[in-house]
């Protein structure tokens, strides 16, 4: 069965800092790869996606990931982080048939 | 573009109650909906699936007859949590396609406490 795993639930970063987030997923096939971010109290805004395509994926915010196929990872990375990047952050792996499967969630929290 | 509304976006109701809510997509029609069930500090689990005009595809140890959906349109999904209780007391989140193999694009969510 597909799966996502996230390390760390809970993530600090002082601003300015580079920001990880790793995720690392397990399948047989090819996925379909995606970060999503949360605030609280509200749905989750899609920050990039990987389809197949390119292995690096740019997304919103200044956001990266990039797909290892070596490695079954997709961490997301941002070189300096922002106050208001403090948010839940979630991975999620899809394998064409729509359905998504989410890892645990992690927060992350930016130190002033 | 692709917005996807839910109403209420919270709801406290007495146990034993039936509450209603609705998934819309605004701007584009969903050739399916998922509705998602988050618990504080959790992540989400999916529910079901819905597709226009046919019944929808609920996930294991999902309740078909506690969660009723209904995909009346393509534009509008309704999830009707029947005889609530406080266990049912949770974040309701609804997510729409545009076709096959695109992005889910996820609605604000609806806060349910159940008394």
């Amino acid at each position: 069965a597909q799966s996502v795993t996230q390390l760390g639930s809970h993530v600090s970063v002082s601003e300015g800092a580079l920001v990880l987030l790793r995720c690392n997923y397990s399948s047989s096939v090819p996925p379909y790869l995606f970060w999503y971010v949360q605030y609280p109290n509200q749905g989750l805004q899609l920050l990039l996606k990987y389809t197949s395509a390119a292995t690096l994926v740019k997304g919103i915010n200044g956001f990266e990931a990039e797909f290892k196929k070596s490695e079954t990872s997709f961490h997301l990375t941002k070189p300096s982080a922002h106050m208001s990047d403090a948010a839940e952050y979630f991975c999620a792996v899809s394998f064409g048939n729509e359905k998504l499967t989410f890892g645990t969630g992690t927060r992350l929290t930016i130190i002033p | 573009g692709a917005v996807v509304s839910q109403h209420p976006s919270w709801v406290i109701c007495k146990s034993g109650t039936s509450v209603k809510i609705e998934c819309r997509s605004l701007d584009f029609q969903a050739t399916t909906m998922f509705w998602y069930r988050q618990f504080p500090k959790q992540s989400l689990m999916l529910m079901a699936t819905s597709n226009e005009g046919s019944k929808a595809t609920y996930e294991q140890g999902v309740e078909k007859d506690k969660f009723l959906i209904n995909h009346a349109s393509l534009t509008l999904s309704t999830l009707t949590v029947t005889s609530a209780h406080p266990e049912d007391s949770s974040f309701y989140i609804c997510s729409a396609n545009r076709g096959r193999n695109s992005e889910q694009f996820f609605g604000p969510g609806t806060r349910l406490t159940v008394l």
